[in-house]
């Protein structure tokens, strides 16, 4: 399969912890690459590899993996943690890429 | 700091070819990355369209693979998008990002255009 399944929406209080997972095939060989995406914006990546950051985003982003489940952990969501949120990976063919279906974060 | 820049019609009509342009700044396209398009529909999630190395080796989304062509210009530093007979369906917000392979990056997109809407009308 090359879909990758997200739950559509999440809420999380302000300062509390949400995670955000992702649900595919390609997970069991590959790892999830995490993107946010704030309206009328591109994405950004947040989290690569096994549990990798670029520089600048906070270390309250992190992220996990078990069989063909990838996780996105943000530990203390802040208001500015609104946003979509994108998986993605390659697919089993590792020739192609996709992504998975968007979770809107709402930060109460 | 990589910059990507996309540059094309915001209008294209029906049955017609979608073309746009990606012009990377701050680095090569000869690097060890691939450069891919990506693109929205509005209000919409992210669909991976193809992606392409500078030696012009390719990869195309099975679902658009017979309409798209991805091609590189390495002397402009830039990669270019067609995609052939076009609907409305078409109509999307199209980047370009990085696919990075350096560094502990495989596979990650880790700059992209701020993307350019087009949109498929009469």
């Amino acid at each position: 399969s090359s879909e990758l399944t997200q739950d559509p929406a999440v809420s999380v209080a302000l300062g509390q912890t949400v995670r955000i997972t992702c649900q595919g095939d390609s997970l069991r060989t590959y790892y999830a690459t995490w993107y946010q995406q704030k309206p009328g914006q591109a994405p950004v990546l947040v989290i690569y590899g096994k549990n990798n950051r670029p520089s600048g985003i906070p270390d309250r982003f992190s992220g996990s993996s078990s069989g063909n489940t990838a996780s996105l952990t943000i530990t203390g969501a802040q208001a500015e943690d609104e946003a979509d949120y994108y998986c993605n990976s390659r697919d089993n063919s590792n020739t192609l890429f996709v992504f998975g279906t968007g979770t809107k974060v709402t930060v109460l | 700091q990589v910059q990507l820049q996309e540059s094309g019609p915001g209008l294209v009509k029906p049955s017609e070819t979608l073309s746009l342009t990606c012009t990377v700044s701050g680095g090569s396209i000869s690097s060890s990355d691939w450069w891919s398009w990506v693109r929205q529909p509005p209000g919409r999630g992210l669909e991976w369209i193809g992606e392409i190395y500078h030696t012009g080796s390719t990869n195309y989304n099975p679902s658009l693979k017979s309409r798209v062509t991805i091609s590189v210009d390495k002397s402009k530093n830039q990669f270019s998008l067609k995609l052939s007979s076009v609907t409305a369906a078409d109509t999307a917000i199209y980047y370009c990002a990085r696919v990075a392979y350096s560094g502990n990056h495989y596979g990650d997109f880790d700059f992209w255009g701020q993307g350019t809407l087009v949109s498929v009308s009469s």
